[in-house]
């Protein structure tokens, strides 16, 4: 089955580095996904990688997916206090019917402190 | 302004009534996605539908209802039937049908009491 894991909880002090990992099962996985959501907000769109790539950087964040291991990272360079929110990894799966729907994990909160 | 659009932002409702919560989007997007979100929670998908007058379940589509008469609107009808609705709703839409980007709306918060 669909299956994606993430840590609940990263606190990181004000311009350090965030890593923020993930794993998933799907090795039919064609996208993964970064989502950012602030409190009480919808989901932003931050980035997401083919499968056939292992890294893509768009500014501040870079992307790491090691298809082997079906492991997906976020790196968030020179992390600042708006940064705090919970970040979702997600895959999207085609289902038997031809649907593509997304599979998300649970989140992982990122606290960034002053 | 492009973007979605969810209304309203809280909504209170008592057990037994059916509500219909409100969807838009302007993007011209195709396909358009509705989730459920709990406390601690990832989402979860409810229904989808990639294009006008078609929609299919998602995998929690028990006690929900949609409809797709145009392409800029989808609304979710959560109704008695479904045992646990208090929760955050999510709208989505992607330009294609793949949903390869799927982008969101800002959510309504219901709760039944």
């Amino acid at each position: 089955g669909e299956d994606v894991e993430q840590s609940l909880f990263l606190s990181v002090r004000e311009g350090d580095s965030s890593v923020i990992n993930c794993t998933y099962t799907d090795s039919s996985s064609t996208y993964l996904y970064w989502y950012k959501q602030e409190p009480g907000a919808g989901l932003q769109l931050l980035t997401y990688i083919f499968s056939n790539m292992d890294m893509k950087q768009d500014q501040r964040l870079t992307v790491l997916l090691n298809k082997k291991d079906k492991h997906l990272s976020l790196r968030i360079a020179d992390t600042q206090t708006g940064d705090s929110a919970i970040y979702f990894c997600a895959e999207i799966t085609q289902g038997n019917t031809g649907r593509r729907a997304l599979t998300f994990g649970s989140g992982t909160r990122l606290q960034v402190q002053p | 302004d492009g973007g979605i659009t969810q209304s309203p932002k809280y909504l209170f409702r008592k057990e037994g009534q059916n509500v219909t919560l409100s969807c838009e989007q302007n993007l011209n997007h195709d396909a358009m996605y509705w989730y459920r979100q709990d406390p601690g929670q990832g989402l979860r998908l409810i229904y989808y539908s990639q294009i006008v007058n078609d929609f299919q379940k998602g995998d929690i589509a028990e006690g929900y209802s949609v409809s797709r008469e145009k392409k800029e609107s989808f609304p979710l009808t959560v109704t008695s039937a479904q045992k646990n609705p208090t929760a955050f709703y999510l709208c989505a839409s992607s330009l294609t049908r793949q949903g390869t980007e799927q982008y969101f709306g800002p959510g309504t918060r219901l709760t039944v009491t």
